[in-house]
């Protein structure tokens, strides 16, 4: 069974930095791409970061662009973001999840989804 | 960015009716769209990929049509179950994008 585990959301300031995790067990980690979406309290969900398997390619959208790193470490099978400079925007639910693609069709999307994990910017 | 907009915001129906929700981009994204629902409280779960092709475990009634720039989540005789948020989401663009939601609520 696919399970995805995130851990390390908290109460944070304005300006600081939090990191958090996500531990992957019931399937090959370092087999997929993996990414972190968010959805703010009442909001939709948007997309936040992705990671290639090994680690090399990392995407981002600008809301995030030079604050947030993606990593991974497949001997943990486990999946990170680092968040720098939190503003108050970033307050969310936060969710690993995992991305998968097809031979036959254009782009990927999230087959298994984590609990979640809440993160919240205040002063 | 490649914009989603969904419709209608809400929609109100009584279980055992057929809906159609709608997810239009900003430009043509071929079949690159997939269906998420997300109950309250809950992580989203994949219920259609790349527009029309079924998910292992997903009910039947559920159905995706469309390409291009117009897609539709169809519900065939709606169930308590399904009262929920439903959200699109495009992969033409490696910047992926999300729709804001149509929610389904009990009338």
């Amino acid at each position: 069974e696919v399970q995805l585990v995130e851990s390390g959301g908290g109460l944070v300031q304005p300006g600081r930095s939090l990191k958090l995790s996500c531990a992957a067990s019931g399937f090959t980690f370092s087999n997929y791409y993996m990414a972190w979406v968010r959805q703010a309290p009442k909001k939709g969900l948007e997309w936040v970061a992705t990671i290639s398997t090994s680690g090399s390619r990392t995407y981002y959208p600008d809301s995030v662009k030079g604050r947030f790193t993606i990593s991974r470490d497949n001997a943990k099978s486990s999946l990170y973001l680092q968040m720098n400079s939190l503003k108050s925007e970033d307050t969310a639910t936060y969710y690993c999840a995992r991305r998968q693609s097809s031979y036959s069709s254009r782009g990927c999307y999230f087959d298994y989804w984590g609990q979640g994990v809440m993160v919240t910017v205040s002063s | 960015n490649i914009v989603l907009t969904q419709s209608p915001a809400t929609l109100s129906v009584t279980p055992g009716e057929s809906v159609s929700l709608s997810c239009r981009a900003s430009q043509s994204i071929s079949t690159s769209i997939h269906w998420y629902q997300q109950k309250s409280n809950e992580s989203p779960r994949l219920l259609i990929k790349y527009a029309s092709q079924s998910i292992s475990g997903i009910p039947s009634r559920f159905s995706g049509s469309g390409s291009g720039t117009d897609f539709t989540l169809s519900i065939n005789r709606v169930e308590s179950e399904d009262f929920s948020i439903y959200y699109c989401q495009q992969s033409y663009s490696s910047l992926y994008t999300f729709g804001s939601g149509t929610k389904l609520e009990i009338k």
